[in-house]
């Protein structure tokens, strides 16, 4: 079974700071994960994806995330927050080679002028 | 590439009417997502198909839910009767194959469901 956990269900940042989104995974297998992003009434965009790669995957927009085996984890990360990253964000698992995704609950990023 | 395209992007019904929503995935793609999205439950798979067959649809809440994929090109998901309850947006998505590791999911823009 493989599941996620978004620590945090709202972000609050000000334009030109960094964005953190804190995303735990649990899988039995090796595990692909992506990160997608959801602006308001649209559908998901993906944003990044691990595939087990490079443990650093950068995406579009300026964001990046790392996947970290030894914590679970695969927090994305953008060093400057841009007014149009208002949106939600959401930690997505698949076993490596299936085509069932668990989404996580999603963080709703707001950020301040 | 249009992308994946959904209809309706709104609907509005009553209790007890029959709702269609209809999907056409990228073209070349060969597996199709259908999802729910609601505040409580956050994004639920409810099938999908793999070369125009449903391969899972453990996620189909009841009977009153039926999906079906006649060609490659064009999905549907029916909803009769309909109750209030079924109210949310509904996403389709569709992935290509891929020699390794897990296929990208792309999504529709979704239809908003709202039963009276």
């Amino acid at each position: 079974a493989q599941s996620v956990t978004q620590l945090d269900s709202h972000v609050s940042v000000s334009e030109g700071t960094p964005v953190l989104l804190r995303c735990n995974y649990s899988s039995s297998y090796s595990p692909s994960l992506f990160w997608y992003v959801q602006h308001p009434n649209k559908g998901l965009q993906l944003l990044l994806k691990y595939t087990s790669a490079a443990t650093l995957v950068k995406g579009i927009n300026g964001f990046e995330a790392e996947f970290k085996k030894s914590e679970t984890s695969f927090h994305l990360t953008k060093p400057s927050a841009h007014m149009s990253d208002a949106a939600e964000y959401f930690c997505v698992v698949s076993k490596a080679a299936g085509n069932k995704l668990t989404f996580g609950g999603g963080t709703r990023v707001l950020v301040k002028p | 590439d249009a992308g994946v395209i959904q209809s309706p992007r709104h609907e509005v019904t009553e209790m007890g009417q029959e709702v269609t929503l209809r999907c056409k995935p990228i073209s070349g793609h060969n597996s199709l997502f259908w999802y729910r999205q609601t505040m409580m439950r956050g994004l639920e798979l409810l099938i999908y198909f793999n070369n125009n067959v449903p391969i899972d649809d453990s996620g189909m809440p009841e009977d009153r839910f039926s999906a079906k994929m006649p060609n490659a090109s064009f999905s549907t998901l029916k909803i009769q009767p309909s109750e209030p309850r079924d109210s949310a947006v509904y996403f389709c998505a569709s992935s290509s194959p891929r020699t390794r590791g897990t296929d990208t999911q792309y999504f529709g823009p979704g239809t908003r469901l709202t039963v009276l």
